[in-house]
């Protein structure tokens, strides 16, 4: 199984609304990431876990707040965002560094912030 | 810091003829590994090839082929007999060896025209 599945693909939200991307692998890769990207754009990223422990936060605001439970499973729970969040949010896993670290992606999900 | 560069916007190319994609860098590092990632309408990034850092040899999958020139910091991709299925934009990425963090360029557009 060579797949990352995040859920949901398409979310529209309220800038006074919670809710929580997901993102699942069963790769037993021990690194997750969370990537942002605006369009026509490339990736940006906000967080890498690395054996569940937050290893790089890339400065994003406190309104993201990632959660790794389990060494598959990988949440980004949001909270009062602005419209300019609006983007494609994709989950990508892989082995830790230093062991060929080629990354793998989900679809992403679609959020739009209204 | 490191900087990926891809040069060219938009490319295109007649369906079963051949196209290169540049891609340069700059890193003061001696290891590291570069990658190039297809981004097809449907969102999900792909990985095409991977080069490491250390391999004087280029890397090829199928019609797909890497020149990897280090001294240069260049990292181009050969896409042969080109195929409908080819069209999306191509990121080309850079991670240090024992670092999760990927570096992406800003992407080519590559159409494919029947």
């Amino acid at each position: 199984d060579t797949e990352v599945t995040q859920t949901p693909k398409h979310l529209v939200m309220g800038m006074t609304n919670k809710k929580s991307l997901k993102c699942e692998q069963h790769m037993g890769h021990r690194a997750m990431y969370w990537y942002k990207q605006k369009a026509k754009k490339p990736p940006e990223l906000m967080f890498v876990y690395s054996y569940e422990k937050l290893s790089i936060n890339e400065s994003v605001p406190s309104r993201f707040s990632p959660e790794c439970p389990n060494s598959s499973l990988l949440n980004l729970h949001l909270h009062a965002l602005q419209p300019e969040d609006s983007a494609l949010y994709l989950c990508a896993s892989s082995h830790p560094a230093g062991r060929g670290i080629e990354a793998f992606f989900g679809q992403g999900t679609r959020l739009t912030v209204v | 810091a490191q900087t990926v560069t891809q040069s060219q916007p938009e490319m295109s190319v007649q369906e079963a003829e051949t196209v290169t994609l540049s891609c340069t860098y700059d890193t003061s590092e001696s290891d590291y590994y570069l990658f190039w990632y297809k981004q097809p309408p449907s969102r999900q990034m792909i990985l095409v090839i991977r080069q490491e850092a250390y391999k004087q040899q280029n890397a090829t999958e199928n019609r797909f082929s890497v020149n990897f020139q280090k001294a240069a910091k260049s990292f181009s991709l050969k896409i042969s007999d080109s195929q409908l299925g080819d069209a999306a934009m191509y990121f080309c990425a850079y991670a240090n060896f024992g670092n999760e963090k990927l570096t992406f360029g800003t992407g080519t557009r590559l159409t494919i025209i029947p």
